[in-house]
């Protein structure tokens, strides 16, 4: 039963351009949402988070969307640079559970061409 | 600050055999976790601890065995290895909902 899905294991786009990345959940008890980038032969590192009281939130050239209704949550790279390209892995959590694990999805590997 | 690290970065082992993972943090986070990422996979939680000298269990935790006697510190253990147990290993801590990774561990099991 996987809580969250990522439908894309790939996605290419031109430097410059908008890169989107998607995420979908089935809990609806997940109330905070997180979006990882991962380097090949290194640690996932923590790109930015929502909370579900929010809908947006943005930290320079990313922003991320999040639709409660639809349980979808995207990733917006604009403009992607070549140095995005990386694996970005999309994780939940219960904020109120003890220990506050979160759950991933397969992960999205984002190519930028120059 | 080194943040999170892990020992060794590659091992192999063959089948049956046992080793030892070690985690250390220099953030003084309360809540440490075990993952291991496979193809197509994600990262999976092993075992996870809230605090020094307690550890629960996670989505896969089967084979695996861990302890925190330091608060410092979070060891993941395999007892007898299996080739199912070939993977990439990540260790992450956290006060709050972001976590922090490791540089990770590549384990083949022969």
């Amino acid at each position: 039963d996987q809580q969250v899905k990522q439908n894309s294991p790939s996605l290419s786009v031109q430097e410059g351009r908008i890169s989107i990345l998607n995420c979908d959940y089935t809990n609806s008890m997940f109330d905070y949402f997180l979006w990882y980038k991962k380097y090949p032969a290194e640690g996932p590192t923590f790109l930015i988070s929502i909370s579900s009281i929010k809908d947006k939130n943005e930290d320079g050239r990313f922003t991320v969307f999040l639709n409660k209704s639809a349980k979808h949550l995207s990733l917006h790279i604009v403009p992607s640079q070549p140095g995005d390209s990386a694996v970005y892995f999309c994780a939940a959590s219960e904020t109120g559970n003890q220990g506050g694990k979160l759950i991933f999805g397969q992960g999205t590997e984002l190519s930028v061409k120059p | 600050n080194a943040g999170v690290t892990q020992t060794p970065k590659f091992r192999v082992l063959k089948t049956g055999q046992s080793m030892t993972l070690l985690c250390a943090q220099d953030m003084n986070h309360e809540y440490m976790y075990w993952y291991r990422q496979d193809p197509g996979m994600g990262l999976r939680l092993i075992h996870y601890s809230v605090g020094e000298g307690t550890t629960a269990k996670g989505e896969v935790p089967d084979g695996y065995n861990v302890s925190r006697l330091k608060k410092q510190n979070f060891l993941l253990g395999l007892e007898s290895a299996a080739p199912s147990q070939t993977s990439v290993y990540f260790c992450a801590s956290s006060y709050g909902p972001v976590q922090y990774f490791g540089p990770g561990t590549r384990l083949t099991v022969t």
